[in-house]
C-alpha cells in the first residue's frame, strides 16, 4: 500500500509553454500533498503544501502564479508550471501524507522537466 | 512487493549509541542510492549519495551499499538527540533521478 505516482516521468517543452504534472495517491486518500523541487545532488526544496479542497500554501520565494497547484480530489494534485523558462528545468517530486499521521509521507518517483 | 523496503519504526535508541538504518531493494538495475533525513514539517535533506557498491563516510554518517544482497545501510555514530528524524532511503537506475523511495524510518534518540 501507500503508493504515489507521478505523470509524466520526463517532459521536454519549449520556453513559454505550460506544463502540467500530476501526482496521484493510488491506494489511499491524501488530504495533504506536498510539492518539492530538486536540483542534482541537492536536497529537496519544499515549494508548497496542497490541501484538498483549499488553496495551496506556498513557501517563501515560490511564485504562486507561476507554479499553479490544484488539489481537486483526495487522490490527485496537479502542479502546472506556467510560461516555463529554461531556469525552471528541474526535478519535481510530490509526496502525500498518510491520513492520521503527522510525519509519514510517501514520495512519488519525480518528474524531470527540461525547458528548451 | 515494493521496490524499496524500509522498516517504518519507530527506532528508539539512547544518546551516544551507534544507529543502523537499513533498506532492501529488488531492482538490480539500481546504481545510485541516497539517504535523506527529514525533520517534522520540513523537506527531506540529502545526507548521503552513493554510486554502486561500497562505503561512503561523512562525519558521523556512513552509507554502505551491498549490491550482491541488494541491501543499503546508514550508520550514525555517537548519536545525538538532534539526529531524531525520519530517514528515507531511495534508489535510482540512472542519473535522470527517477527515485524509488523507501517508506522512511522514524528514529528517536533519547537523551
Amino acid at each position: 500500500g501507500a503508493v504515489v505516482s507521478q505523470h509524466p516521468s520526463w517532459v521536454i517543452c519549449k520556453s513559454g509553454t505550460s506544463v502540467k504534472i500530476e501526482c496521484r495517491s493510488l491506494d489511499f486518500q491524501a488530504t495533504t500533498m506536498f510539492w518539492y523541487r530538486q536540483f542534482p545532488k541537492q536536497s529537496l526544496m519544499l515549494m508548497a503544501t496542497s490541501n484538498e479542497g483549499s488553496k495551496a500554501t506556498y513557501e517563501q520565494g515560490v511564485e504562486k502564479d507561476k507554479f499553479l497547484i490544484n488539489h481537486a480530489s483526495l487522490t490527485l494534485s496537479t502542479l502546472t508550471v506556467t510560461s516555463a523558462h529554461p531556469e525552471d528545468s528541474s526535478f519535481y517530486i510530490c509526496s502525500a501524507r498518510v491520513p492520521g499521521s503527522t510525519d509519514t509521507q510517501y514520495f512519488g518517483p519525480g518528474t524531470r522537466l527540461t525547458v528548451l | 512487493q515494493k521496490e524499496v523496503e524500509q522498516d517504518p519504526g519507530p527506532l528508539s535508541v539512547p544518546e551516544g549509541a551507534i544507529v543502523s538504518l537499513n533498506c532492501t531493494y529488488s531492482n538490480s538495475a539500481f546504481q545510485y542510492f541516497m539517504w535523506y533525513r527529514q525533520y517534522s514539517r520540513k523537506g527531506p535533506e540529502l545526507l548521503m549519495y552513493t554510486y554502486s557498491s561500497g562505503n561512503k563516510e561523512d562525519g558521523r554518517f556512513t552509507a554502505q551499499v551491498d549490491k550482491s544482497s541488494k541491501y543499503i545501510s546508514l550508520f550514525i555514530r555517537d548519536s545525538q538527540p538532534s539526529d531524531s528524524a525520519t530517514y528515507l532511503c531511495a534508489g535510482s537506475m540512472d542519473s535522470n533521478y527517477q527515485l524509488i523511495w523507501g517508506a522512511g524510518t522514524k528514529l528517536i534518540i533519547k537523551p
